[in-house]
């Protein structure tokens, strides 16, 4: 069974530009959350998504947004990027009902903002 | 001050060792207690995971969790180099809640 995968793997962009992250989960897992994880701060969960509509958000500002579709695929988009937002980028997918402690995770998306 | 704190290391052991992992927490609500490992350029991946107190094994890895002292441990025995890694601790308020918090893990390398 094919793991989770998230595209690209490395994105250099420059401040003040916008990028958009894209997660592909697990067949059948329809629950997919996203994480900012940092050398400083750790893992931080930004938020979760599950049958197209977000159900908890992490205490990030507004320009860090995401989406889910219909076939459970999902982006984020971070506006507006500043140098602090230069981070791996995570996803994770679970099967609905599970917990937390059963999410599978992606190899990231290595940002870095120049 | 952090709602989760683990010593960043690094660690280094000799092959053959006892690891001790741990991690402190200041919210008394957690109730769910995980151990992720995670290789450079890879995701995390979970090692264990406790519920409430007490203590849990799985071959060579042994998690332990005391609530009173807000305090989780995560043992490594006879370590070896494939075990060198980054070791995340984790909770969140329940199971199903999706909000995890992890702390900021600990570099080990596992020296043949």
């Amino acid at each position: 069974k094919a793991g989770v995968t998230q595209t690209p793997r490395y994105l250099i962009k420059t401040r003040g530009q916008q990028v958009t992250l894209s997660c592909s989960p697990i067949s059948g897992h329809r629950s997919v959350s996203w994480y900012q994880q940092t050398p400083g701060q750790g893992l931080q969960f930004l938020f979760e998504y599950f049958s197209e509509t977000q159900r908890n958000k992490g205490n990030f500002p507004g320009r860090f947004s995401g989406r889910q579709f219909s076939n459970s695929r999902s982006e984020m988009n971070v506006s507006t990027l500043e140098l602090g937002d230069s981070a791996l980028y995570l996803c994770a997918s679970k099967l609905p009902g599970q917990g937390a402690y059963e999410q599978y995770f992606g190899p990231g998306t290595r940002l870095t903002v120049t | 001050q952090k709602e989760v704190e683990q010593d960043p290391g690094p660690l280094s052991v000799p092959e053959g060792a006892i690891v001790s992992l741990n991690c402190t927490y200041s919210n008394s609500a957690f109730q769910y207690f995980m151990w992720y490992r995670q290789y450079s350029r890879k995701g995390p991946e979970l090692l264990m995971y406790t519920y409430s107190s007490g203590n849990k094994e799985d071959g060579r890895f042994t998690a332990q969790v005391d609530k009173s002292s807000k305090y989780i441990s995560l043992f490594i025995r006879d370590s070896q180099p494939s075990d060198s890694a980054t070791y995340l601790c984790a909770m969140s308020l329940s199971g199903g809640y999706q909000k995890v918090t992890f702390g900021t893990g600990t570099k080990l390398q596992v020296i043949p």
